[in-house]
C-alpha cells in the first residue's frame, strides 16, 4: 500500500498570508495526487485534483505543484473561509490512501 | 444537481454488522466515469478510505478491513451499499460516501472524489 504523509500537521496564518502544505508518497504515483478542504462538522470539497488541476469554482489563490512522490498546495493570500484542514489523497492504485491532514489555523 | 446521501443506523453494538446505503441522484451508476467510494473519519483524526465499486462492478477494499468489508450497487435503485461486520468501538465514527470522476487521460486515468455526501456519525457501543 502507498503511504501518505502531509506536513505539517497544523499549521497557524493570518489573512493574506502564503502559505505551503506539503504531501509525501511512499512510491511514485505520477500526478495521482487531490487535495480537499474540510471545515468543522462538513464533508470534504476537493479543491485540487490530478496534482494541479483547480477544481471548478475554487478561487485561483490556491495552487498544486507535484509529479513522482512530492507534491504541495499552496494559497496565496488568505481570506477567512480558508482556514480548514486540507488532506491528500493518492489515486494512483487502491487502496486510496489519505495523509493524516494539515489543520491549517488562524 | 448531482447529490449523495448516507443512511443506516447511528448506534451499533460491538460484533454486530453494519449495513450503510448511499443514496445518490443526478448521475448514474452504470456511467463508466464513474464510480462511488466509502471512506470514514474517527472523531478528531484524518480520513480513511474504505472501499470503492467502479463501472462493470470492479471493487477494491482498504487492506487492513478487506476481511470485514463488503461493497455492492443496486443500479435500478441508485444505491451503493457497504457492510462491515464485526464493528467494535474502534469503528467509530462519520462515514461518507463520494463519487468518484474519472478522466482518461493519454496515458493514465485520474481520479478524485466529487461530490461527497454529508456524512452519517455511527458509534459502536455496548
Amino acid at each position: 500500500d502507498i503511504q501518505m504523509t502531509q506536513s505539517p500537521s497544523s499549521l497557524s496564518a493570518s489573512v493574506g498570508d502564503k502559505v505551503t502544505i506539503t504531501c509525501r508518497a511512499s512510491q511514485s504515483i505520477g500526478s495521482h495526487l487531490n487535495w480537499y478542504q474540510q471545515k468543522p462538522g462538513k464533508a470534504p470539497q476537493v479543491v485540487m485534483y490530478s496534482a494541479s488541476q483547480l477544481q471548478s469554482g475554487v478561487p485561483s489563490r490556491f495552487s498544486g505543484t507535484g509529479f513522482g512522490t512530492d507534491f504541495t498546495l499552496t494559497i496565496s493570500g488568505l481570506q477567512p473561509e480558508d482556514f480548514a484542514t486540507y488532506h491528500c489523497q493518492q489515486t494512483y492504485s487502491s487502496p486510496h490512501s489519505f495523509g493524516q491532514g494539515t489543520r491549517l489555523e488562524i | 444537481q448531482v447529490t449523495l446521501k448516507e443512511s443506516g443506523p447511528v448506534l451499533v453494538k460491538p460484533t454486530e454488522t453494519l449495513t450503510l446505503t448511499c443514496s445518490v441522484s443526478g448521475f448514474s451508476l452504470n456511467n463508466f466515469k464513474m464510480g462511488v467510494s466509502w471512506l470514514r473519519q474517527p472523531p478528531g483524526k484524518a480520513l480513511e478510505w474504505l472501499a470503492h465499486i467502479f463501472p462493470h462492478d470492479v471493487e477494491s477494499y482498504n487492506t487492513s478491513l478487506k476481511t470485514r468489508l463488503s461493497i455492492s450497487k443496486d443500479t435500478s435503485k441508485s444505491q451503493v451499499v457497504l457492510r462491515m461486520t464485526n464493528m467494535d468501538p474502534a469503528d467509530t465514527g462519520t462515514y461518507y460516501c463520494a463519487r468518484v470522476l474519472f478522466f482518461f487521460g493519454e496515458l493514465s486515468t485520474y481520479k478524485w472524489l466529487d461530490p461527497w455526501g454529508q456524512g452519517i456519525r455511527v458509534t459502536v457501543s455496548s
